[in-house]
């Protein structure tokens, strides 16, 4: 099945600097590869997600990378905000089977001002 | 609306006991899904359903039952409960695929903790 890995475990930055988080993945079925956000005693919120046939897709201040043939795609938040401070997690699924997301082990970011 | 509501969301068990939790979504979603989060461990699949009547073992069943009635209701049964079920429990909900968004609706979760 699956496997999701995520890295750094934790991320501290200064307010103003960008933040990376980069995932890999071991099925290269897998499409379809979202982004969460998860504030303190509050369930993970969907941010961003991207699709196999995309490279790169923006939101604002956030960015999701996809190599699909090193099988990993990365998370990229500039002009961090002390409000971006929460748990993310990366996950992988196949989008046509139904899958259900198998997810990576979380990173917590710290942004201080 | 209410999106995705779990209760409860906070209960302490002594190791033995029986406890259901229940799952709730309102928006017509074919998909729901229980996750137990652990820290260190991310979000592991308990069980998961494609549609009302239909259950599916996830990651990490063992111990743990579920069942799919009604389409909103999503129930996860601890029958005997050991201290290594203490954990944060969400359930999730997505509509069926369409090409569109793929992404999950979370509760808020359940705190569990297993004397």
């Amino acid at each position: 099945g699956e496997n999701v890995e995520q890295h750094p475990s934790t991320l501290s930055v200064q307010e103003g600097d960008s933040a990376v988080i980069k995932c890999t993945y071991s099925d290269s079925a897998s499409n379809y590869f979202p982004w969460y956000k998860q504030e303190l005693g509050k369930g993970p919120q969907l941010i961003i997600d991207i699709r196999s046939n995309v490279g790169e897709k923006k939101d604002q201040r956030i960015a999701v990378t996809l190599n699909k043939t090193a099988k990993h795609f990365s998370l990229h938040i500039t002009e961090t905000q002390p409000e971006d401070s929460a748990v993310y997690f990366c996950a992988a699924s196949i989008t046509e089977t139904g899958t259900a997301l198998i997810f990576g082990k979380g990173t917590t970011l710290s942004v201080s001002s | 609306n209410a999106g995705v509501t779990q209760t409860p969301k906070f209960r302490v068990l002594k190791t033995g006991q029986s406890m259901t939790l229940l799952c709730a979504q309102d928006m017509n979603h074919e998909y729901m899904y229980w996750y137990r989060q652990d820290p260190g461990m991310g979000l592991r699949l308990i069980h998961y359903s494609v549609g009302e009547g239909t259950t599916a073992k996830g990651e990490v069943p063992d111990g743990y039952n579920v069942s799919r009635l009604k389409k909103q209701n999503f129930l996860l049964g601890l029958e005997s409960a050991a201290p290594s079920q203490t954990s944060v429990y969400f359930c999730a909900s997505r509509e069926t695929w369409t090409g569109g968004t793929y992404g999950y609706t979370f509760g808020s979760g359940t705190r569990l903790t297993v004397v």
